[in-house]
């Protein structure tokens, strides 16, 4: 199975934008859907991207949701930071009968 | 309104076994796909187990294969997770996660989770 790597951690200001990265390590980011689950302190997942970039309903547009063949990767940006969005999240994709998750990236907004 | 909830977590001593329960409601049980995610204390996310809506198919993590098994009463819209031969490092949070499998000539090719329950703790120390 291939392998996601997120950044360890993230910071930005409240109002700024901000982009999280999940790099695949082998095989095409193209040929299984990512997503995106947020996690706040003490709490359970939730998802916030789905099938590379739709959000389900109730997330707001300020989350987003792309990939990048050229880099190989998926990102997660969120514009117009809230406090609210401090959180880890975590990037999912699938592999020969296995999900497999990112090791999440802490996104502090200070 | 989609609900999970999980029950059944608890201290257990090394060796010994849990049966997780995660009862379902507000969609049609038996349609969707459903799995267990772990998470160890400070740790990230890890896929445990999963099985089809008819209950026909399971899959399994290797770090689990051949001592947890997950099971289904659609009937009861519950869903099940037996772990026999629990070790330390299966301590963890136990999430149920309603799941979408999308499929192609049979095969899965897509999998993800839009649904999750609030969790149940599992500690395994003696």
């Amino acid at each position: 199975n291939f392998m996601l790597t997120q950044p360890h951690s993230v910071s930005e200001s409240p109002g700024k934008t901000v982009t999280i990265s999940c790099t695949r390590s082998s095989g095409s980011i193209a040929s299984n859907y990512v997503q995106w689950y947020q996690q706040r302190p003490g709490s359970a997942p939730t998802t916030v991207i789905y099938e590379d970039n739709q959000r389900p309903s109730g997330v707001p547009d300020r989350f987003s949701g792309s990939i990048d063949s050229s880099s190989n990767s998926a990102s997660l940006t969120i514009s117009g930071l809230k406090t609210e969005d401090e959180a880890d999240y975590y990037c999912q994709s699938y592999d020969s009968s296995t999900a497999v998750f990112g090791g999440g990236t802490k996104l502090t907004v200070l | 309104e989609v609900q999970l909830v999980e029950s059944g977590g608890g201290l257990v001593q090394p060796g010994g076994s849990l049966r997780l329960s995660c009862a379902a409601s507000g969609f049609t049980f038996s349609s969707y796909a459903m799995s267990w995610v772990r998470q160890a204390p400070g740790k990230g996310l890890e896929w445990v187990s999963a099985i089809s809506g008819s209950g026909g198919s399971t899959y399994y993590a290797d770090s689990v294969k051949g001592r947890f098994t997950i099971s289904r009463d659609n009937s009861k819209n519950t869903l099940y997770l037996q772990m026999n031969s629990l070790r330390a490092e299966d301590t963890a949070v136990y999430y149920c996660a309603k799941s979408i499998e999308i499929t192609f000539g049979g095969v899965i090719v897509q999998y993800y989770f839009d649904y999750w329950g609030q969790g149940t703790l599992v500690t395994v120390s003696s």
